[in-house]
C-alpha cells in the first residue's frame, strides 16, 4: 500500500516568507503527527491531528500551524520564517496513538 | 522533566558481532515505548513497541526489550544492512512522543 507523501521534498524560502508542507496520510490512518528533526535537537513533536482535530501541541511558537481536512490530508505552515526554522520536517500517521506512526521521507526546509 | 537518553552516540561493529544499543528514560506516566531506525535522507521506519516492563519483541536480527527505567535493543550477528540510525521515544501521559537523540550504528562488512 502506498506510505505517506510528503511535498514537496525539498524547499528553500527567504527569512520573513512563509511556506505550507503538505502530507498525505496512508489510507485509513486518522492521526497525523508533525515534527521538525534538526541535528542539534533531534526529533521535536509539533502538533498532531486527529480526525480534524488538533489533539496535541509541542512547544513551539505560534508561527507554526497546522490542519488536517476530512480525508485526513494534512498540512502545516510556518509563517515569518527564521534562519533557525532550516530543518527536515517530517509527517507521521497512525491507525491511532498506540499504534507504531509510519514517517513520509520528509521536506527538506532551507531558510536564508 | 520528562526526558530519553540513548547510549552509545555511535557504535561501530565487526559484521557478526552482537551487541546492545540502551535507552534510559524519565517520565511520568509511561505509555509505551517506540523503536524505529532511521537511514540518511529518510524518514524513522518503525520496529517495535513496547508497553509494560518484562516485555520482549523480536524481529530478525532484533529483539527488544523493557524494563522500568530502560530498553535495551539488542541485535544479534549483525548485516551490513543494519547499519543506520536507532531511535527510541517514549509516549508520555500526555500522549505525547519524547525522542532520545539516536544511535549511529555503523556494521562493517
Amino acid at each position: 500500500k502506498a506510505g505517506v507523501t510528503q511535498t514537496p521534498r525539498y524547499l528553500i524560502k527567504t527569512r520573513g516568507q512563509q511556506v505550507t508542507l503538505s502530507c498525505s496520510p496512508i489510507s485509513g490512518h486518522r492521526s497525523v503527527s508533525w515534527y521538525q528533526q534538526t541535528p542539534g535537537q533531534g526529533l521535536q513533536f509539533l502538533f498532531e491531528y486527529f480526525s480534524e482535530t488538533q489533539r496535541n501541541k509541542g512547544n513551539f511558537p505560534g508561527r507554526f500551524s497546522g490542519r488536517q481536512f476530512s480525508n485526513s490530508r494534512s498540512e502545516m505552515n510556518v509563517s515569518t520564517l527564521e534562519l533557525g526554522d532550516s530543518a527536515l520536517y517530517l509527517c507521521a500517521s497512525s491507525y491511532d496513538r498506540y499504534y507504531g506512526y509510519t514517517f513520509g521521507s520528509g521536506t527538506r526546509l532551507t531558510v536564508v | 522533566e520528562d526526558q530519553v537518553t540513548q547510549s552509545p552516540e555511535a557504535l561501530r561493529l565487526q559484521e557478526g558481532e552482537s551487541s546492545s544499543l540502551n535507552c534510559s528514560y524519565t517520565v511520568s506516566g509511561l505509555r509505551g515505548l517506540f523503536w524505529y531506525r532511521q537511514d540518511p535522507g529518510k524518514g524513522p521506519e518503525f520496529l517495535f513497541t513496547l508497553y509494560s516492563a518484562g516485555e520482549e519483541k523480536e524481529k530478525e536480527r532484533l529483539k527488544a526489550t523493557l524494563t522500568k527505567k530502560e530498553s535495551f535493543l539488542h541485535i544479534t550477528a549483525p548485516k551490513p544492512e543494519d547499519s543506520a540510525t536507532y531511535l527510541c521515544a517514549v509516549m508520555d501521559s500526555n500522549y505525547q512522543l519524547i525522542w532520545g537523540a539516536g544511535t549511529k550504528l555503523i556494521i562493517k562488512p
